[in-house]
C-alpha cells in the first residue's frame, strides 16, 4: 500500500498563476483533508471531505477550491496564486468508522513569487 | 470553533531527562486528543492519542494525560533520546464522520547529548 500520495513535491508559481495539488489514498478511507503548514502556526485546515460527494470549508478556505473526484482522490486548486499562499500543503485521510488516526501524505512545498 | 494552545514553543532537554508538553483546548465537546511527531522535512505521524473517557495512556517512554475539567492534556516523554528531537503537535476534535482536527502551534524538542 502506498498510503497517502501527493503530487507535485515542489512547485514554484508566479502571482496570478493557477495550479492543482493532487492527493490520493489507497486505504479505502472515507474522510480526506487539506492542511497548510506555516512556520509557528501549526497545521491549519483548508477544506475537508467527510465522504465521497461532500466537501466543506475549514479554518482557512479563502483562495482555494477542492474536488473530491472519487473515494480515493481529493484535489486542491489555487485559481489565482498569491504570495500569502506560500506554504507546505499536506493531505490527510482517515476511516472514521474504524479509527480517528489521520494519515498524512508527504506534503507539497509551494512557493509563490 | 475549537481553539488549541500549546506550550512551550521550544524545549531543550539533556539526553535521559524527561520532557513535558502541555496543551489546552476550548471546546468542552472535544473527545479525542492525538499527538503527532514531525521530523524535519517529513510528514506528521501519530505517536499517541487519548479519548475523553480515559485519564492517562502510556506507550513505552511516552504518556499522555487528560484533565477534562481543566480542559488540558499533556505529553510526557521519559528517558529522552536524540531521535526524539522533532516538532510535536497536539490536536483536538469532536469525533464523528468528519472529525476535523484543530492543531496546536507545535513544540520544537531538542535533545542534547
Amino acid at each position: 500500500n502506498a498510503g497517502v500520495t501527493q503530487t507535485p513535491k515542489f512547485q514554484v508559481l508566479k502571482t496570478g498563476q493557477s495550479m492543482t495539488l493532487q492527493c490520493a489514498q489507497d486505504m479505502n478511507h472515507n474522510s480526506m483533508y487539506w492542511y497548510r503548514q506555516d512556520p509557528g502556526m501549526g497545521l491549519r485546515l483548508i477544506y475537508y471531505s467527510a465522504s465521497e460527494g461532500t466537501t466543506d470549508k475549514g479554518e482557512v478556505p479563502n483562495g482555494y477550491n477542492v474536488s473530491r473526484l472519487n473515494k480515493r482522490e481529493f484535489s486542491l486548486r489555487l485559481e489565482s496564486a498569491a504570495p500569502s499562499q506560500t506554504s507546505v500543503y499536506f493531505c490527510a485521510s482517515v476511516q472514521t468508522a474504524i479509527s480517528y488516526e489521520q494519515y498524512f501524505g508527504p506534503g507539497t512545498r509551494l512557493t509563490v513569487t | 470553533g475549537e481553539n488549541v494552545e500549546q506550550h512551550p514553543s521550544t524545549l531543550s532537554v539533556q539526553e535521559g531527562d524527561s520532557a513535558v508538553i502541555k496543551c489546552t483546548y476550548s471546546d468542552s465537546a472535544s473527545n479525542y486528543f492525538p499527538w503527532y511527531k514531525q521530523e524535519l522535512g517529513k510528514r506528521p505521524q501519530l505517536i499517541i492519542d487519548i479519548r475523553s473517557n480515559v485519564g492517562e495512556k502510556k506507550d513505552q517512554r511516552i504518556a499522555v494525560t487528560l484533565n477534562k475539567t481543566a480542559k488540558h492534556f499533556s505529553l510526557h516523554i521519559t528517558e529522552t533520546q536524540p531521535e526524539d528531537s522533532a516538532v510535536y503537535f497536539c490536536a483536538a476534535t469532536v469525533t464523528g464522520t468528519a472529525s476535523k482536527l484543530t492543531f496546536g502551534t507545535g513544540t520544537r524538542l531538542q535533545v542534547t547529548l
